[in-house]
This record gives structure tokens, sequence and C-alpha cells, in this order.
């Protein structure tokens, strides 16, 4: 089946630093690649997303660009902000188990200090 | 509607006693998913409908989680005799047939459930 590794967390960045969360994806045909972002006591949101080989997915100053050479889907952000502060989940949606089904990584949760 | 809706947002339950949890999704997408967050956690795959059926029940974590789906629609979570281990957060989402690839799930806020 497929599968989505995404960095161990917490993430602890001060306020404008850069910041890189790794992901990479096993999957059996051509998936599509997501970035959900859950905010505190809330459900998740979909942050940014990439259907195909070479997009850039951005938004919110977050962007990421599926490679598909090395299956990787690395969200980055040139400055973040305390309101960043949220547990970001990578995810790809492809067929698994007989229907188009969104597999998502573990989380990693970024906290941001002033 | 126009976001996926669930309630209650928040339930405190006694160890022993059912509880349900409800799920409005978008008005159209035939798909609905149900996931747990414990606290802390990654997503935990409860069970997958599309329309009134569960094509894919294979995370139930036992046999005291149940779910059903009607008229395409609203779908109700059911756990029996609640465990302390059954707090968790149960997210649920909806889709539509054909926007799963490009537009991914849409989920509701969730509900808390603490078994005390």
């Amino acid at each position: 089946g497929n599968s989505v590794t995404q960095m161990e967390g917490p993430v602890t960045l001060s306020e404008e630093a850069f910041l890189t969360i790794n992901c990479t994806y096993t999957a059996t045909g051509y998936p599509s690649l997501f970035w959900y972002v859950q905010y505190p006591g809330e459900g998740l949101q979909l942050l940014l997303k990439a259907t195909k080989a070479d997009d850039k997915g951005s938004n919110k100053g977050f962007e990421a660009t599926y490679r598909k050479e090395t299956t990787s889907f690395h969200l980055e952000k040139g400055s973040v902000q305390v309101s960043d502060s949220a547990v970001y989940f990578c995810a790809l949606s492809d067929r698994d188990g007989g229907y188009q089904k969104v597999t998502f990584g573990t989380g990693t949760k970024l906290q941001v200090i002033p | 509607g126009a976001g996926v809706s669930q309630s209650p947002s928040n339930k405190v339950t006694e160890k022993g006693k059912d509880v349900e949890l409800r799920c409005d999704p978008i008005s159209g997408h035939t798909a609905l998913y149900w996931y747990r967050q414990s606290l802390g956690q990654g997503l935990e795959f409860l069970i997958y409908f599309q329309g009134n059926s569960a094509p894919d029940k294979s995370g139930l974590p036992s046999d005291r989680f149940s779910a059903e789906r009607t008229g395409g629609s609203v779908s109700t979570l059911t756990i029996q005799r609640t465990q302390q281990e059954d707090s968790a957060v149960y997210l649920c989402a909806s889709s539509s047939l054909t926007g799963t690839r490009n537009h991914g799930y849409t989920f509701g806020s969730g509900t808390r459930l603490t078994v005390v």
C-alpha cells in the first residue's frame, strides 16, 4: 500500500526563521500530494497541493514542490510567524485498496516562539 | 452545507455508556470518512463510506465501534460500552467522487470525546 513519511517533531523555531519539514512518499500510481495544517483545537485544513510532477503548491507563504525523482514533497517557508504554530500533515491521494483515498503522514508539530 | 459539520463538539461520558457522534458532510459529497486522533498523535483511519455503503471499515478498532450513513448524507459513529482508551478527537471528512485526487478531503472540526 501507499505510505507517507515525514520528519519527527516537535520543531521549535524563532520567529522569522526558515522552515523546512521533510516529507517522502511511496505510491504505486501517480499520486497527488498535499500539505494539511491543524491549528490547536481545530480540524485539518488543506494548506497546499500539487497534482503532478514538478508542480509547486503555494499558500500563505508556504510552498512545496512535487519531486518525482526523489519521491518528496518538502514544505518550506522563508520566515515563520508565531501564528504558524500548528501541526502539519503531509498526505498523498492515490488509488489504494480499490478506491481513491488520501494517506496521511504522522504529522509534525511546529512551535514558533517570539 | 458549506462545510463538514460535526456534533457535539465536546462530549464527556462515563465509562461503560454508549455515545453517538454525528457528521454532516458537504452537500453532494458522496464519500465520507471517519478518523480518530488521540492526544498528540496522528490520524487513525476508522471507516470509509461511498454513498450508504462502507467498502472499507478495516480501521474500526473493535466490535464496540459501528457506523452508519443514511440517505447518502449524515453519518453516525456509535461507540458502545465506552472505555477510557476511547478518549480522543473523532474527525469526519468528506469528498466528491472525482474530487479526492485534486482536492483531497474536507474535514470537520471534530468531536472531542472524554471518557471518565
